[in-house]
């Protein structure tokens, strides 16, 4: 069975730092590309980050560059998003998933991880 | 890339066929566009990828059509538990992989 389970969730201050973390079983997670997606309270989906299977390929929406960090470990089937100088509106429950093959695109996700930032 | 999905909340009863649309700012690389729905509370699910290509095990009731900067996901007889909110998503033309700001279905 394909699992994909979210750890890392909690609150920060606005200019602190937290770390999200997908762990991955069940398929081989170095085959894919990655991506974390976030969606703010009663809001749609954002996409935030993507990570290419080998991890030589980083692409970042404009609201995140510079501040959070898409990385991966393929030989511990993890997936990870380093978080920094936090702002209020990163308050949202983040998402790993949505393992990609070229056009192939995989109905995986994290279970989610809510991410509260306070001033 | 910019997606615009209309219309923003659709009125629809079980049983009628719907169409939604999904309008790119310029054409989506490859056609790489995906329809996600999502209920309240849950996690995203990929019902399209590439345009045209259903995921596992959705229904065949759901499909998708379009390429360029034209997309639509069609439901052919709505069923009740299709009310829910529908994104796209492009995946194709980098450095972002924008979605859409959803279709209510209710």
């Amino acid at each position: 069975e394909v699992k994909l389970v979210q750890s890392g969730e909690g609150s920060a201050q606005a200019g602190g730092s937290l770390r999200l973390t997908c762990a991955a079983s069940g398929f081989i997670l170095n085959n894919y590309g990655l991506n974390w997606v976030r969606q703010a309270p009663g809001k749609g989906l954002e996409w935030i980050a993507y990570i290419s299977s080998s991890g030589n390929t980083i692409y970042y929406d404009d609201s995140v560059q510079g501040r959070f960090t898409i990385s991966r470990d393929n030989a511990g089937s993890t997936l990870y998003l380093e978080m920094n100088r936090l702002r209020v509106e990163d308050t949202a429950v983040y998402y790993c998933g949505s393992p990609s093959v070229g056009r192939f695109l995989y109905d995986y996700w994290g279970q989610g991880s809510l991410v509260t930032v306070s001033s | 890339i910019v997606l615009t999905q209309s219309p923003g909340t659709l009125s629809v009863s079980p049983g009628e066929k719907v169409t939604l649309s999904c309008r790119a700012s310029q054409s989506v690389s490859g056609d790489y566009l995906a329809w996600f729905q999502q209920k309240r509370g849950q996690v995203p699910r990929l019902l399209i990828y590439a345009a045209s290509n259903r995921a596992t095990g959705i229904p065949d009731r759901f499909s998708g059509s379009g390429s360029g900067t034209d997309f639509s996901l069609t439901i052919s007889r709505l069923e009740p538990e299709d009310f829910a909110v529908y994104y796209c998503q492009q995946y194709g033309s980098a450095p972002s992989f924008s979605f859409g700001l959803g279709t209510r279905l209710e």
